[in-house]
């Protein structure tokens, strides 16, 4: 079974633009979470999403935005980049978004740098 | 409000033998669950071991170990016989019921195998 994937895996960006990053989950997970990895914050939850909903969100301005497909497959994106945008952003998978305690697997990551 | 704390920033284990790494954490809801990820260079989170709150014994998956201690909100990861494989970043990851798959992260502890 194919893991999660995410694409790009780099990017290189300037101050104000925007980027869009792809995350497909497992196969026959409905759940993806996202996640912003810095030296200095950690690992910072974004916002997840199940059945094309987001269900949570984190604590990030509303540059910070997703979208989930009927395929489960997602998109986040982040508008008018600033230097602080420079992170690793993770997503993960799962099988359930209500309350059941499934696993979540997480895909390689894309590394964003913005210049 | 939900957290983990990883109290070790570095740890130093020797080939062959087992290392405790900790993790406490603090949350008012019944129903919790705990996960250790383990992070390589390359960046990308492998989920090691699940414990559920209500599991009443200790997750083990192959030389993974967790140290469920309920009353003391610790969630400890043993690894045993350590390889230089080991070496790599581990965090203790924290998700509630009530926040869908959302997980809190801890600090994170740098593992570090000599031989």
């Amino acid at each position: 079974k194919a893991g999660v994937t995410q694409t790009p895996r780099y990017l290189i960006k300037t101050r104000g633009q925007q980027v869009t990053l792809s995350c497909s989950p497992i196969s026959g997970h409905r759940s993806v979470s996202w996640y912003q990895q810095t030296p200095g914050q950690g690992l910072q939850f974004l916002f997840e999403y199940f059945s094309e909903t987001q269900r949570n969100k984190g604590n990030f301005p509303g540059r910070f935005s997703g979208r989930q497909f009927s395929n489960s497959r997602s998109e986040m994106n982040v508008s008018t980049l600033e230097l602080g945008d420079s992170a690793l952003y993770l997503c993960a998978s799962s099988l359930s978004g209500g309350t059941s305690l499934s696993e979540q697997y997480f895909g390689p990551g894309t590394r964003l740098t913005v210049t | 409000a939900q957290k983990i704390t990883q109290t070790q920033p570095g740890m130093f284990v020797q080939e062959k033998e087992a290392v405790t790494l900790d993790c406490t954490y603090d949350t008012s809801d019944q129903s919790y669950g705990l996960f250790w990820y383990k992070q390589p260079s390359s960046g990308e989170m492998i989920f090691l071991i699940y414990q559920g709150s209500y599991d009443e014994q200790n997750a083990t998956e192959g030389r993974y170990s967790l140290n469920f201690q309920k009353a003391r909100k610790s969630a400890n990861l043993v690894i045993s016989a350590s390889q230089l494989g080991d070496s790599a970043m581990y965090f203790c990851a924290m998700r509630e019921t009530e926040y869908g798959n959302k997980l809190v992260f801890g600090a994170g502890t740098i593992l570090r195998v000599k031989s």
